[in-house]
C-alpha cells in the first residue's frame, strides 16, 4: 500500500535559519507528490507539488525536488520567516488509487 | 472564486446521536473527497465521490458512516450511534480533475466533538 513517512517534530528555528523537513514515500506506480502547510486557525492549503522524478515545486521559498531514486520529497527553505510557523503535511497522490495519502505532519516554529 | 466551505465548523454532540457534516465543494469540481484528521496525525482518507457515485469508499471505519453526494456537488457524511472515538476534524476537500495530477482543495473543517 501507499505511505509517507514525515520527520518528526516539532521543530524550531531562529529567524533566517535553513529549514529541511525530511519526507519519504511509498507507492505503486509514480504518485504525484505534495506538501500542504496548515496556518494557525486555518484550514490546508497547498504548498507545492511536483508530478514526476527530478521535478522541482517551489513556492514562497519553499522547494522540493521529487527523487525517485530515494523515493524522498524533501522540503526545504533557505531562510525561515516567523509567518513560516505552521504544521507542513507530505503527501502523495496516485492516480490508480483516486486519493490521497498524508504524513503525519510536523509542526515548524520560528522565533524572532 | 469561492472555496469549499464546510458546515458547522464545529459540532457537540451526545454519545450515541447522530451527525450530519455539510460539504460545499469548488463549483465544477467533479470529484469530492472526505478526510478525518485526530489531534497530531495527518488525514486520513474515508471515501472519495466522483460526480454522483462513491468511486471509493474503502476508509470508512464502519457502517456508522456513510456519505452521500445526490446531485454532484453538495456532499453529506452521516454519522449515526456516535461514539467519543468518533471525536475528530472532518475535511473536506474537492478536485476538478481525479485523474490528473492530485492537487485538492481543502475545506476549513468540521470538529466534531462527541461527549
Amino acid at each position: 500500500g501507499n505511505s509517507v513517512t514525515q520527520m518528526e517534530g516539532p521543530v524550531t528555528l531562529s529567524e533566517e535559519a535553513f529549514l529541511t523537513i525530511n519526507c519519504t514515500y511509498t507507492a505503486t506506480g509514480y504518485p504525484s507528490l505534495f506538501w500542504y502547510v496548515q496556518y494557525p486557525g486555518e484550514g490546508l492549503q497547498l504548498l507545492l507539488k511536483a508530478t514526476k522524478a527530478d521535478d522541482k515545486g517551489s513556492n514562497k521559498g519553499f522547494e522540493a525536488t521529487y527523487r525517485k531514486e530515494t523515493t524522498s520529497f524533501h522540503l526545504e527553505k533557505g531562510s525561515v520567516q516567523v509567518s513560516d510557523s505552521a504544521v507542513y503535511f507530505c503527501a502523495l497522490f496516485n492516480t490508480n488509487a483516486g486519493k490521497s495519502t498524508f504524513g503525519d505532519g510536523t509542526t515548524l516554529t520560528v522565533k524572532p | 472564486g469561492a472555496g469549499v466551505s464546510q458546515t458547522p465548523s464545529n459540532k457537540v454532540t451526545e454519545k450515541g446521536k447522530y451527525v450530519e457534516l455539510r460539504c460545499d465543494p469548488i463549483s465544477g469540481h467533479t470529484a469530492l473527497y472526505w478526510y478525518r484528521q485526530s489531534l497530531g496525525q495527518g488525514p486520513e482518507f474515508l471515501i472519495y465521490f466522483q460526480g454522483t457515485g462513491a468511486a471509493d469508499d474503502s476508509g470508512l471505519p464502519n457502517d456508522r458512516f456513510f456519505a452521500v453526494r445526490p446531485e454532484g456537488s453538495v456532499s453529506t457524511l452521516k454519522i449515526q450511534r456516535t461514539e467519543r472515538g468518533d471525536s475528530a476534524v472532518y475535511l473536506c476537500a474537492s478536485s476538478l480533475n481525479p485523474a490528473g495530477e492530485g492537487e485538492q482543495y481543502f475545506g476549513p473543517g468540521t470538529r466534531l466533538t462527541v461527549t
